[in-house]
């Protein structure tokens, strides 16, 4: 048990497809994280979220569309996707305070057609 | 601006042997220092972390890590390797109080356990 749990674990989708991914957290962080992990490449960040509010998009497509309704939960709309997009996308949630680890999810491994 | 360089993409030990993975950091702030282990098919988990005071950190599964300011390091060590090490080790840093929150991470270590 993480305590960030993320669904669905695996998603295979076409290109022309909408989906949504899931992530939630009982953990009582109010900051909440999109990262993409791709094969042979770092960690990157995607979205921050702070009490609700989007205080960080590192220049990410508009094809990939955060929503946090509260602190507890995060999703990541999905639309249009190209190939690229393949790889595992993990939330993640902190304390907004430098010393506060982040507690990460399982992830969704995503495969474009 | 902060960053942290993780020399060696892949370390291979022996099963038994010392492990070292070597993290480099750099900040314009005195850091906040992490280890993160990824194992197959799952996320990322705090290993140990350095915040302030006593610079050799204990963390879990017999992992230790010392922090150096002089030498802007924070290798992580375990004096036995065992088969179920075999995973990805990832080093973050983030800024002490004043500055980000947000920590940024290295590029990642493979750990490779010979039988």
């Amino acid at each position: 048990e993480t305590g960030v749990t993320q669904t669905p674990r695996h998603l295979v989708m076409g290109m022309t497809n909408k989906k949504s991914l899931k992530c939630e957290q009982h953990l009582g962080h109010n900051a909440m994280y999109w990262y993409k992990q791709s094969a042979k490449k770092p960690l990157e960040l995607m979205f921050v979220y702070n009490f609700k509010e989007q205080t960080e998009n590192n220049s990410v497509p508009s094809r990939f569309s955060p929503e946090c309704p509260n602190s507890s939960h995060l999703f990541l709309h999905l639309h249009t996707l190209q190939p690229e997009d393949s790889a595992l996308y993990l939330c993640a949630s902190s304390q907004d305070r430098a010393d506060g680890p982040q507690h990460f999810g399982d992830g969704t491994r995503l495969s474009i057609l | 601006a902060q960053s942290v360089t993780q020399l060696g993409s892949h370390v291979s030990v022996s099963e038994g042997a010392l492990v070292l993975l070597r993290c480099n950091y750099s900040s314009s702030v005195p850091p906040y220092l992490f280890w993160y282990v990824q194992y197959p098919n799952q996320g990322l988990q705090l290993l140990l972390k350095y915040t302030t005071g006593a610079t050799l950190v204990k963390g879990i599964n017999g992992f230790e890590a010392e922090f150096k300011k002089s030498e802007t390091s924070f290798h992580l060590t375990k004096p036995s390797a065992h088969m179920s090490d075999a995973a990805e080790y990832f080093c973050a840093v983030s800024d002490a109080p004043g500055g980000s929150y947000i920590p940024t991470f290295g590029r990642g270590t493979s750990l490779i356990v010979h039988p």
